[in-house]
């Protein structure tokens, strides 16, 4: 079975700073792995999705990296800015065809961009 | 550009009652999910839909069943509500399939905020 596990859970820091955020899987046999982003009451929106046969992606400010064989995904954020400030989810998916796949997620970091 | 939209965003019901959420995706897509989410413990996979007429159980699906009514629809019901369904309840979409379409993300709705008392 499929566990994700994010660190840290929290983190707060001074606008401009760029941080990494921490995700880690025990099945390497993953698909693709995606990360979201969730503001307060509202739903998810994908951010960035990592192909099983790729090593990162990156869309404007964000990067998100996978090692398959070391179970790790990071997502880089440059520049942070007080607008990135919600919980950010990684998630695993691992099945590998007919598009059925659930996906796996971990608990979140809980992230504050301080003005 | 509506996406994933469902219904009710709220709901406060008593224990034992039963109710329908429902889960409509204007994207044309194959697959939909059904997920919870709850403090502590992230979102976990309730029910899944390959496609029209198939559906699956996820991680936790016990005391729910779904209804893939069409392509569009796919609806989640609790047949006799518990405290233990108090939960955030999201639906998901994905365009599925092989090849090109199977590494597309998932699409979310805002959710539905159950309460059972």
């Amino acid at each position: 079975k499929q566990e994700v596990t994010q660190i840290p859970a929290a983190l707060s820091v001074p606008e401009g700073e760029n941080l990494v955020l921490n995700c880690s899987f025990t099945d390497s046999a993953i698909y693709n792995l995606q990360w979201f982003r969730q503001d307060p009451g509202k739903g998810l929106t994908s951010l960035l999705l990592i192909q099983s046969s790729q090593r990162e992606q990156t869309s404007g400010r964000l990067n998100a990296s996978l090692d398959k064989s070391s179970g790790r995904s990071t997502l880089y954020i440059a520049a942070s800015q007080p607008g990135d400030s919600a919980t950010y989810l990684c998630a695993g998916s691992g099945y590998s065809g007919g598009g059925a796949d659930g996906l796996t997620f971990g608990k979140g970091t809980h992230l504050i961009i301080q003005p | 550009n509506a996406g994933v939209t469902q219904t009710p965003k709220f709901q406060v019901l008593k224990t034992g009652q039963s109710m329908t959420l429902q889960c409509a995706q204007d994207m044309n897509h194959n697959s939909m999910y059904w997920y919870r989410q709850d403090p502590g413990m992230g979102l976990r996979l309730i029910y899944y839909s390959a496609s029209e007429g198939t559906t699956d159980k996820g991680e936790v699906p016990n005391g729910y069943n779904v209804s893939r009514l069409n392509k569009r629809e796919f609806s989640l019901r609790l047949e006799s509500a518990a405290p233990s369904q108090t939960s955030v309840y999201f639906c998901a979409s994905r365009p599925g399939g092989t090849g090109v379409y199977s590494n597309q993300p998932q699409h979310f709705g805002d959710g539905t905020r159950l309460s059972i008392l």
